[in-house]
């Protein structure tokens, strides 16, 4: 079975910050992980993946992520955060040893995340 | 090129009624994904279909149900409704496995 955990339901941090939304991970194989955000009403966006290669994945909108292997995590950065950032942020793996996954994703429970100006 | 296209965007029936959601993936796309999202569960996989075949199915009752035609569309149909089937139904096409899922703006369902 694999799980995700995001331990902070809410992250405010104030415009021009960094920031960062943790995740770690559970799965028996290779990890797949992804970043979606989910903005008021909407379905979710992906922000970034990790599959291989480079442990530090950039993605959309100036966010990243570093992928731990041995912390089994994967926390999303921005380096400075905008008050447009302001929405649900999802984690979410898949075992990329399994070929029967298929495409599905197990996600985390959300973090909400506040950038206040 | 067009997003992934639920329909319809909301939706509000009866406690015992049935209901059918449609998802049209991007163009190209053979595996589309439905999730359920709620306030108490979070988001959790339904199903996955991929070239009219299932894939994989999540844990949920038999009364969730869904298929693919070939052109790739695929709905999913919920009968003999129940309260806490209100959510959010989200679905995310993919061109193959292990791939960025696009998600549509998913399709609120209430049931009352």
């Amino acid at each position: 079975a694999q799980s995700v955990a995001q331990p902070e339901d809410q992250v405010n941090v104030a415009e021009g910050n960094p920031l960062t939304v943790k995740c770690t991970y559970s799965v028996s194989g290779n990890p797949y992980l992804f970043w979606y955000v989910q903005y008021p009403n909407r379905g979710l966006q992906f922000l970034l993946k990790y599959i291989t290669g480079d442990n530090l994945v950039k993605g959309s909108y100036g966010f990243e992520a570093e992928f731990n292997k041995s912390q089994t995590s994967f926390h999303l950065k921005k380096p400075s955060a905008l008050v447009s950032d302001s929405a649900l942020y999802f984690c979410a793996v898949r075992d990329g040893t399994n070929n029967n996954a298929g495409n599905m994703l197990t996600f985390g429970g959300g973090t909400r995340l506040m950038v206040k100006p | 090129k067009a997003g992934v296209t639920q329909t319809p965007r909301y939706l509000i029936k009866t406690r015992g009624q049935q209901v059918t959601l449609s998802c049209s993936p991007i163009s190209g796309h053979r595996s589309v994904s439905w999730y359920q999202q709620t306030p108490g569960q979070g988001l959790q996989f339904l199903f996955e279909y991929f070239s009219e075949t299932q894939r994989n199915k999540g844990n949920f009752p038999g009364r969730f149900s869904g298929r693919q035609f070939s052109n790739s569309r695929s709905e999913m149909n919920v009968s003999t409704l129940e309260l806490g089937d209100s959510a959010l139904y989200l679905c995310a096409s993919s061109w193959g496995q292990g791939l960025s899922g696009f998600f549509g703006q998913g399709t609120r369902l209430t049931v009352v």
